[in-house]
């Protein structure tokens, strides 16, 4: 099974709106990175969080780590049209040296 | 300022045929990866190089070959092509795997390929 989780699989909301996406782990890891995916697209880097710290801001996304709970989310706040994609969380497995990608979540923001 | 590209974009072959998907990244990365995309599935990884002439199994390596001759190369060929490999393709490259564990990935926009 993939080393990482994301919830929800899909989430539909109106924009304007905050969008929250989480992710679970089973390994100790050395780092969680965001991408987003647009349709028909490669992936775009958004964020990096090391296992040692707890939150990160980039404009308007948000992320958490709870190395405890070998869980992160991300928030996109104040959500556009132009967020709709898939977001995609990927861990780096401590000792590896590759990135392993939980399935995504398609995230559908509604004018 | 060209990045990390892929060829071809589409391609359509049949099954027992050799494909050859090729990826090129100008950055001087020490890392190529190669994944599959397929629904359901996500993003897996088929092989990796962390540098020239070392290449390494990723999740789902069989009926894959690498080789990387050249840093900036990193070609990935389907030996014998079944319809299980229809797919859409990413090459990925990184700059280095530190003691903070694998930096970021940069992504080519894909090789959609289809096996008949």
């Amino acid at each position: 099974s993939q080393q990482g989780e994301e919830d929800p699989q899909a989430l539909s909301i109106q924009e304007g709106e905050n969008a929250t996406m989480n992710c679970s782990y089973k390994t100790s890891i050395n780092n969680l990175q965001w991408y987003r995916q647009n349709s028909g697209r490669g992936l775009v880097h958004l964020i990096l969080i090391r296992s040692n710290e707890r939150e990160k801001h980039s404009g308007r996304l948000r992320v958490t780590l709870d190395t405890s709970k070998k869980s992160s989310s991300l928030l996109i706040t104040a959500s556009r049209a132009a967020d709709t994609a898939s977001y995609f969380c990927a861990t780096v497995i401590q000792g590896a040296q590759k990135l392993v990608f939980g399935q995504g979540t398609r995230l559908t923001i509604n004018p | 300022d060209a990045g990390i590209t892929q060829s071809p974009r589409y391609k359509i072959t049949e099954t027992g045929r050799q494909v050859t998907l090729m990826c090129h990244q100008t950055w001087s990365h020490s890392y190529m990866f190669w994944y599959r995309q397929d629904l359901g599935h996500g993003l897996r990884l088929i092989y990796y190089s962390a540098a020239a002439d070392i290449t390494d199994k990723g999740e789902v390596p069989d009926g894959y070959v690498v080789s990387r001759s050249k840093t900036e190369n990193f070609p990935l060929t389907l030996e014998s092509a079944t319809r299980s490999q229809t797919s859409v393709y990413f090459c990925a490259s990184s700059h280095t795997a530190g003691t903070g564990g694998m930096d970021t990935q940069y992504f080519g926009p894909g090789t959609r390929l289809t096996v008949l």
